[in-house]
């Protein structure tokens, strides 16, 4: 079974703090996202990354930014977090681009800013 | 912009019910309908999936049924239990868009005993 871990299951952090949320997967999937859930708005793209090193921006990309410096681990950085980020972070992986691959998602992290 | 619209926000259904869940999308180059479930505490699993050349796809109690002309398709959960209470989201992705999912809104369903 492919297994998507994220480093926290929940966090807390100020206004203005930089902040990291890492997510590894152990299937050697090319693919990794970032969503964020909030409730009536379903999953939102924030990044995504094909490839070691490399990212594309997703729906919702402003006050965030990615790193990919290894296959298995995808990082999202909030640079200087602010209240309205706080949310649930969703990390998800897949096999590769065609449309029918599943993504396979972590347990999430709920993030409160203060 | 929401490219994927999901009805209704939460659903509350008896045990051996049936529960439905609906979804409207916009760009016609959509061309793969998965449902994912999603328990509390936990992160969105795969549930089931349609293509569009076909209008129904059925796996044990769950079915999607599918409307290409109407763009729109849903979820039947047949015989509901309460194991199934949980949300689920409708997305769609296209071929070439690199595996890339729009999400609906999500569904909350509750599954009284």
């Amino acid at each position: 079974d492919v297994k998507v871990t994220q480093s926290s299951r929940y966090l807390v952090k100020r206004t203005g703090e930089k902040v990291f949320l890492e997510c590894v997967q152990d299937m050697d999937h090319e693919n990794m996202f970032w969503y964020r859930q909030d409730p009536g708005l379903g999953l939102r793209l924030i990044y995504f990354s094909y490839d070691v090193k490399m990212k594309e921006k997703g729906d919702i990309p402003e006050g965030y930014s990615v790193s990919r410096e290894k296959k298995e681990r995808f990082s999202l950085i909030l640079e200087s977090a602010s209240t309205n980020q706080t949310s649930m972070y969703l990390c998800a992986s897949s096999l590769g681009r065609l449309s029918y691959q599943p993504q396979h998602f972590g347990d999430g992290t709920r993030l409160s800013i203060l | 912009q929401q490219q994927v619209k999901q009805s209704p926000q939460s659903l509350i259904v008896q045990k051996g019910g049936i529960s439905i869940i609906n979804c409207a999308y916009e760009n016609t180059a959509f061309d793969y309908f998965p449902w994912y479930q999603q328990f509390p505490g936990k992160g969105p699993a795969l549930l089931i999936a349609i293509r569009p050349d076909v209008s129904e796809k059925k796996e044990g109690r769950f079915t999607i049924s599918f409307n290409k002309s109407a763009k729109q398709f849903s979820l039947h959960i047949m015989d509901s239990q309460p194991g199934d209470s949980a949300t689920y989201f409708c997305a769609a992705s296209k071929d070439n868009a690199g595996n890339m999912l729009t999400f609906g809104g999500g569904t909350r369903l509750m599954v009284k005993p």
